[in-house]
């Protein structure tokens, strides 16, 4: 069975200083593993995903995430926050790509 | 441009009336597939369909329905609005090869 767990609901990082979301999937086949934004009172959109190929993937504002199949991990990180990356973050999986399975999400408080 | 579209975006509702949100997409997408966002629960799947006339149950399905009449338009109705019903409801799309999911900007339905 797919799964995704999401550790921190709530992050909170000062401007400029490094941004870390964690994200633990599980899934039984080689999985596709995705990072959605969502800002206030606004849908979900893409942040970057990971298919296949290259582990290390770069996304949209300065994001990326790494695949690590030993630790079951797609760790989102960006260097340097920005006042403008404060946002709820959901880390996804799927296997086939017709259905997706969400974490929890995780919100990205940014501190001036 | 293609895109996702709900309406309304706010709903206020008596309990026990019938409910219709709808959800049109002109990305010519076979998948369709309708969440509830709820604090504390991240996304949760509630009713997809892979095509025309295709539908299923996701995880929190009882006391919606859904019909897909054609490609573009996949209406979630809540058959007796329930106060436990209270949430926002996101719509999305896919083609199923990996290009992830594409939102609606979320109906926000409160049921009193």
């Amino acid at each position: 069975a797919q799964s995704v767990t999401q550790l921190g609901s709530h992050v909170s990082v000062s401007e400029g200083a490094l941004v870390l979301l964690r994200c633990n999937y599980s899934s039984s086949v080689p999985p596709y593993l995705f990072w959605y934004v969502q800002y206030p009172n606004q849908g979900l959109q893409l942040l970057l995903k990971y298919t296949t190929g290259a582990t290390l993937v770069k996304g949209i504002n300065g994001f990326e995430a790494e695949f690590k199949k030993s630790e079951t991990s797609f760790h989102l990180t960006k260097p340097s926050a920005h006042m403008s990356d404060a946002a709820e973050y959901f880390c996804a999986v799927s296997e086939t790509g017709n259905q997706f399975y969400f974490g929890t999400g995780t919100s990205l408080t940014v501190i001036p | 441009d293609a895109e996702i579209t709900q309406s309304p975006r706010h709903k206020i509702t008596e309990t026990g009336r019938q409910v219709t949100l709808a959800c049109h997409q002109t990305w010519n997408h076979n998948n369709m597939f309708w969440y509830r966002q709820d604090l504390g629960h991240g996304l949760r799947l509630i009713h997809y369909s892979y095509g025309v006339q295709d539908t299923n149950k996701g995880e929190v399905s009882d006391g919606y329905s859904v019909s897909r009449s054609n490609t573009e338009d996949l209406p979630l109705t809540l058959e007796s609005a329930a106060s436990s019903q209270t949430s926002v409801y996101f719509c999305a799309s896919s083609d199923g090869r990996w290009h992830g999911y594409t939102f609606g900007s979320g109906t926000r339905l409160t049921v009193v």
